[in-house]
């Protein structure tokens, strides 16, 4: 099982519809980031959180909204999607550096949007 | 965005069979991280390797970093259908961005 958990595991909403998607890991690791995958296709990044604070947004769309409330968690808001919008998004986390070692992210399942 | 191409894009073999797959760059990576994804869920971390000319093995997968920290190579010896899936490469630059490659999918017959 994943470290990473996020819900929902599926979600449909209309283009009108606001959702938030969650993210949770107990691992202390104070970075966290948000990536979209379209099937077949490797995970782009979207956000990255550093302590808490948004240090990278990769010109995503202002219809998504991400929000890091505390070390623990990290939410990704959603209004007026667009049916392109359907993909896996995906939570990630890191511990950044330790021992001047930068370390690996780990993944969690995602959840599987669908825009009607 | 540095760029990660790896190969093939797929592969079958049969149970037994060796099989290994390539990325490569044109960029240096101070790290580059190996994952495993199946269907429905996120990709899991096989390995990651920092050091040029770094070798790792991880019971039947070998994976090597290239001595300028440009490529890496998994190699995976006697493969069992459990080893099917989608393999990323993933390399993370200066700027801690994470640069995954295509992806290969793995697909090993009984």
């Amino acid at each position: 099982d994943t470290e990473v958990t996020q819900t929902p595991k599926h979600l449909v909403m209309g283009m009108t519809n606001k959702k938030s998607l969650k993210c949770e890991q107990h691992m202390g690791h104070r970075a966290m980031y948000w990536y979209k995958q379209k099937a077949k296709k490797p995970p782009e990044l979207m956000f990255v959180y550093s302590y808490e604070k948004l240090s990278i947004n990769e010109s995503v769309p202002s219809r998504f909204s991400p929000e890091c409330p505390n070390s623990s968690l990290l939410n990704l808001h959603l209004h007026a999607l667009q049916p392109e919008d359907s993909a896996l998004y995906l939570c990630a986390s890191s511990q950044e550096w330790v021992g001047g070692t930068r370390q690996p992210q780990h993944f969690g399942d995602g959840t599987r949007l669908s825009i009607l | 965005t540095q760029l990660l191409e790896q190969s093939p894009q797929f592969l079958s073999i049969q149970e037994g069979e060796n099989l290994t797959v390539y990325c490569n760059s044109s960029s240096v990576f101070s790290s580059l991280q190996w994952y495993r994804q199946e269907p429905g869920e996120g990709p899991v971390l096989l390995v990651t390797v920092v050091t040029g000319g770094e070798v790792k093995k991880l019971k039947r997968l070998t994976f090597q970093f290239g001595d300028a920290r440009k490529d890496s190579s998994l190699h995976i010896t006697a493969a069992q259908p459990g080893d099917t899936g989608l393999y990323l490469c993933a390399g993370e630059s200066e700027d801690y961005k994470l640069s995954f490659g295509a992806g290969t999918t793995v697909t090993v017959r009984a």
